[in-house]
């Protein structure tokens, strides 16, 4: 069983929709939280991040982190065609870097 | 500001050759962590220098290896190349976002081996 799970997808949703990505995991130790966004041939670059459980948002994303069920959530408002791309959750221990652990990456368009 | 820069920027190889990828991280970035992306894979960590000193390891063979140099530039080896080992190569440079120490990703090099 992998550390860290998310279902690849691929999605694809209309322009203006809610996008909903989730990711689980089993390591009890993880305590930072975090979502790159990842455009074809590109390197992955961070969304948001958060510490522990909890919510946090930045303009159309939101995140969310629930220790208790190991499950952590990305929402996307008002999706746009630039956002089509694959979203990686990434998971660390203290201190927030050294070792990323990442998911498989979930794939999502958004058409006109 | 630069970001992290990788060369080259696509390889091939062929089985049984030895391969090394350069990085270059963010200025006043002293952390530099290699990963490994097969397609349709996440990420994979394969290591983590820290003012030229390795400060983590992932689970990959004895053929990976890497080093850190004085201005904080890093070299990923990998010898014996095998089919498997094409993928995405990237690297990360550290630096402090508020209370977490955030990994600034680069374009990554592309090696092939047939």
């Amino acid at each position: 069983q992998k550390e860290v799970e998310q279902d690849p997808g691929p999605l694809s949703v209309p322009e203006g929709a809610i996008v909903s990505l989730n990711c689980t995991y089993s390591n009890s130790a993880f305590q930072y939280f975090m979502w790159y966004r990842q455009y074809s041939r590109k390197g992955p670059e961070l969304l948001m991040y958060t510490y522990s459980s909890g919510n946090k948002e930045d303009g159309r994303f939101t995140a969310q982190v629930d220790k208790s069920s190991k499950y952590i959530s990305l929402f996307i408002r008002d999706s746009q065609p630039s956002d089509s791309a694959t979203y990686l959750c990434a998971m660390s221990g203290a201190g927030g870097g050294n070792k990323l652990t990442f998911g498989t990456g979930t794939q999502l368009k958004v058409e006109l | 500001d630069a970001g992290v820069t990788q060369s080259p920027t696509h390889l091939i190889k062929t089985r049984g050759q030895q391969v090394t990828l350069r990085c270059s991280p963010i200025s006043g970035h002293k952390s530099v962590s290699w990963y490994q992306q097969v397609l349709g894979q996440g990420p994979q960590f394969i290591f983590q220098y820290y003012e030229k000193e390795e400060r983590g390891r992932g689970n990959f063979p004895d053929r990976f290896s890497a080093r850190q140099f004085p201005n904080y530039s890093s070299e990923l080896n990998v010898n014996a190349l095998l089919l498997g080992d094409s993928a995405l190569y990237l690297c990360a440079s550290e630096g402090r976002l508020a209370a977490y120490n955030e990994q600034f990703f680069g374009p990554g090099t592309r090696l092939t081996v047939l």
